[in-house]
């Protein structure tokens, strides 16, 4: 099953506009990442923020991350055409004990269009 | 680009067959996962290895098997296909010790007919 849920499902915005999208997840985490997914080829990795930290940055995106309310946004700053793509949050757990980190569980993701 | 190779890139196969899908991860990363996409979803974790060993299941039937190997690539077995075994599968590594994401390859693409 899917822990995260992403919002909005569909995105559709103009060249140089900003796209927000949101995560929200059920359990406890270590981690939170965000990957891209162009043409359902491969993953890209995007950002990873940890549960201590509330907000990073690199280049144009910005992602938060909010424990109490088990939720997370990124943030991209003057869309490009080339930003179309899928984008997923996922999520990771201790697990099997001691310092292992665990499997990835990922949202239904969003689809963000980006037009020239 | 990336790190992470699969093969093949494509591939049909008939139910109740056997597959064997490969990846070769980036050098130097210690921990390989498995992930099956379907069609308009997130992928779902298949298992990982760590050091050639599992270090962790999804909800996946025994018939999905794995194998890590010295020379950091890895294979994903699937005995008695199902049509609903169609999907993108995806292998990702990692350094476990100093985490910083995963390096996805581009996937298999399984169909079952």
């Amino acid at each position: 099953s899917q822990q995260g849920e992403e919002d909005p499902q569909a995105l559709s915005i103009q060249e140089g506009e900003n796209a927000t999208m949101n995560c929200s997840y059920k359990t406890s985490i270590n981690n939170l990442q965000w990957y891209r997914q162009n043409s359902g080829r491969g993953l890209v990795h995007l950002i990873l923020i940890r549960s201590n930290e509330r907000e990073k940055h690199s280049g144009r995106l910005r992602v938060t991350l909010d424990t109490s309310k088990k939720s997370s946004s990124l943030l991209i700053t003057a869309s490009r055409a080339a930003d179309t793509a899928s984008y997923f949050c996922a999520t990771e757990r201790s697990y099997g004990g001691g310092t292992s980190y665990g499997k990835l569980t990922f949202g239904q993701g969003t689809i963000l269009t980006v037009h020239p | 680009e990336t790190g992470v190779t699969q093969s093949p890139t494509h591939l049909i196969k008939t139910r109740g067959q056997q597959v064997t899908l490969r990846c070769s991860s980036q050098s130097g990363h210690n921990t390989v996962s498995w992930y099956q996409q379907a069609l308009g979803q997130g992928p779902q974790f298949i298992f990982q290895y760590y050091r050639e060993e599992e270090n962790g299941r999804g909800n996946f039937p025994p018939r999905f098997s794995g194998l890590q190997f010295p020379n950091y690539s890895s294979e994903l077995n699937v005995n008695a296909l199902e049509l609903d075994d169609s999907a993108l599968y995806l292998c990702a590594s990692s350094l476990l010790d100093r985490f910083y994401g995963y390096t996805f390859g581009s996937g298999t693409r399984l169909t079952v007919v």
